[in-house]
This record gives C-alpha cells, structure tokens and sequence, in this order.
C-alpha cells in the first residue's frame, strides 16, 4: 500500500527562519499530493495540493513541488511566523479517496 | 455555518462501557470517513463510506461499527472500550468520484478510557 515518510519533529525555528519539511511517499502510479496542517486543538485542514508531476502547489506563503523522480513533495515557506505553529502532514492520496498520512511534523516557531 | 461537526467533544468512560460518537456534514459531500490519531500525532484512517455504503474498512476491532443512516451523517459506535481505544476521533468528509478533492475534518472528539 502508499506509504509516507516525513521528518521527525518537533522542528524549532526562530520567527522569519526558512523552513524545510521534507516528504517521501511510495505509491501505485502517480497519486495527487496534499500537505494538511493542523492547529493545536483543531482538526486538519488543507494546505496545499499538487495533482500532477512538477506541479507547485502554495498557500499562505508555504510550496511544495510534486517531484516524480524522487517521489518528494517537500514544504517550504521562506519567512515562518508565532501562528504557522502546528503539525504538518503530508498526505498522497490514492484510489477510493483514501489520503495515506504522514506521521506529522511539528513546527514549533519561536519569537 | 460549521462544515462537519462532530458531539461530543470530550468522552471520558469507564473499560468496558459502550459509546458513540457522533458526526454530521453540511457540505454535500457523498463521502465520509473516520480516523483515529494516537497521543504521537499518528492518524489513521478506520472507515470510510461513500454515499452510506462502506467502501474502505481498514484493520480495526470489530469493536468499532459505524453506521451511516444518509450521507450526511456517519456515527462511530464502540462496544466494550478498552484502555487501547484512547485517542482523538476524527470525521471527515470529500466529494466523491471525479477528484482529487480535499478532506475537510470536524474538530476531534478526545476520548478517554479509565
């Protein structure tokens, strides 16, 4: 079955840091890539999406590029904020609109 | 208007009492879905029901029943709890076929089993 691997966390960065979250996925063919984040206490939420090979998908200053060849679709946001502090997933998505989550990544951004 | 609710929002219970959890979406959406997330933050997905008829069912006790009585409403149901069954359950739901389209999640119900 799809399977992910996601950096381990928590990820501690200091306010405008650069992040990098890194994913790899192994699945059948070539699946529609999602990041959810989720806030302390809430559920997810949708990110960002890439449906296709070379795709960028961004939102709210974060990208990630659907890279095929190395079957990774990595987070990056040039200039982290207090509020960007949550867990992040990554989550390729297969047939039946089963999403395959990550372990999580937690961001932590310090002042 | 919230998308997909889930009552309650806490559960504390005894091992071996029965509970559910229920879930409603006003979206349209024909598809629903529950997850379990562990304390490390691990989700996974339990069921998932497309139009009240269940599509996926990955490896869970046949303690956990859900049921869907119309698509807008799938309700966890758990027999006989067990210090194990600790976690936060999540309901989601998507549009159906013709995606990909994006999960929207209710806020968690947090359960606790003493």
């Amino acid at each position: 079955g799809d399977s992910v691997t996601q950096m381990e966390g928590p990820v501690t960065l200091s306010e405008e840091a650069f992040l990098t979250i890194n994913c790899t996925y192994t699945a059948t063919g070539y699946p529609s890539l999602f990041w959810y984040v989720q806030y302390p206490g809430e559920g997810l939420q949708l990110l960002l999406k890439a449906t296709k090979a070379d795709d960028k998908g961004s939102n709210k200053g974060f990208e990630a590029t659907y890279r095929k060849e190395t079957t990774s679709f990595h987070l990056e946001k040039g200039s982290v904020q207090v509020s960007d502090s949550a867990v992040y997933f990554c989550a390729p998505l297969g047939g039946y609109q089963k999403v395959t989550f990550g372990t999580g990544t937690k961001l932590q951004v310090i002042p | 208007d919230t998308a997909v609710s889930q009552t309650p929002k806490y559960l504390v219970t005894q091992m071996g009492n029965d509970k559910s959890i229920k879930c409603e979406q006003n979206l349209g959406h024909d598809t629903m879905y529950w997850y379990k997330q562990d304390s490390k933050k691990f989700l996974k997905i339990m069921f998932s029901y497309n139009n009240k008829e269940l599509i996926i069912n990955e490896t869970v006790p046949n303690r956990f029943s859900p049921k869907s009585p119309d698509k807008a409403h799938l309700n966890l149901h758990i027999n006989s709890l067990e210090l194990g069954d600790s976690a936060v359950y999540f309901c989601a739901s998507s549009q159906a076929s013709g995606g990909p389209y994006e999960q929207y999640f209710g806020p968690g119900t947090r359960l606790t089993v003493t």
